[in-house]
């Protein structure tokens, strides 16, 4: 089965606050992907990143960071001095469960984290 | 390129009444597919497509329909309106699901009443 959790809900810090957004997952696949998608208060998501199963490398984007470690079947975000434009909620993905209906992959979403940076 | 465009933005609907929520893509994106955003529940999906012709059910399919006749557009219809159905909904598509790699482009909403 194919599982995303998020267990934060809602974290809520001030402006220039580092913040971890956790993620961890469950899949019995040896081959996945993993995204993250943010949705600001105008409401679109936005594809962030991703990252495959056999890359464990960190990556830095300017104030973002993305931890994967297969070990714990975790894959977090951290924001180095949050602002307050990070506000917003964040959902993380897997690739998902394989379809037989054409042969595709349908991507498992977690449930999101709400995020409010306070200036 | 649009991307993924939805409408109506906002709609308001009486219980019983029928509707149809218009998707379209213009990235010649094979997978389309259309979720509800519900408070505390994440994003759950309603019923996806592979191509055009070619659709099947996700996580809450009841009380919605699909068809796919091209490659750019994904309708959603509600056949009875229910207030259960009050929510966001979301069109989303991707190059191709037959990988894993492949992230979901979404469109901007649709924010469904139903009184």
């Amino acid at each position: 089965a194919q599982k995303v959790t998020q267990a934060q809900t809602e974290i809520s810090v001030v402006e220039k606050e580092d913040v971890t957004l956790d993620c961890v997952y469950e899949t019995r696949d040896t081959t996945y992907y993993l995204f993250w998608y943010k949705q600001p208060p105008s409401g679109e998501l936005v594809f962030l990143i991703r990252r495959n199963s056999f890359d464990e490398q960190n990556e830095i984007s300017g104030r973002y960071s993305w931890n994967f470690q297969k070990s714990t079947s975790s894959f977090n975000f951290t924001i180095t001095a949050s602002q307050v434009v990070d506000s917003a909620v964040y959902f993380c993905a897997l690739s998902g469960r394989w379809s037989l209906l054409g042969g595709s992959y349908i991507p498992t979403f977690g449930r999101g984290t709400s995020l409010i940076v306070h200036p | 390129n649009a991307g993924v465009t939805q409408t109506p933005k906002f709609q308001v609907l009486k219980t019983g009444q029928s509707m149809t929520l218009q998707c379209a893509q213009d990235m010649n994106h094979e997978y389309m597919s259309w979720y509800r955003q519900d408070p505390g529940m994440g994003l759950r999906l309603i019923h996806y497509s592979v191509g055009a012709g070619i659709t099947d059910q996700g996580e809450v399919p009841n009380g919605y329909n699909v068809s796919r006749s091209t490659t750019e557009d994904f309708p959603l219809r509600l056949l009875s309106a229910a207030p259960s159905q009050t929510s966001v909904y979301f069109c989303a598509s991707s190059y191709s699901q037959r990988e894993a790699r492949n992230e979901q482009f979404f469109g901007p909403g649709t924010r469904l009443t139903v009184l």
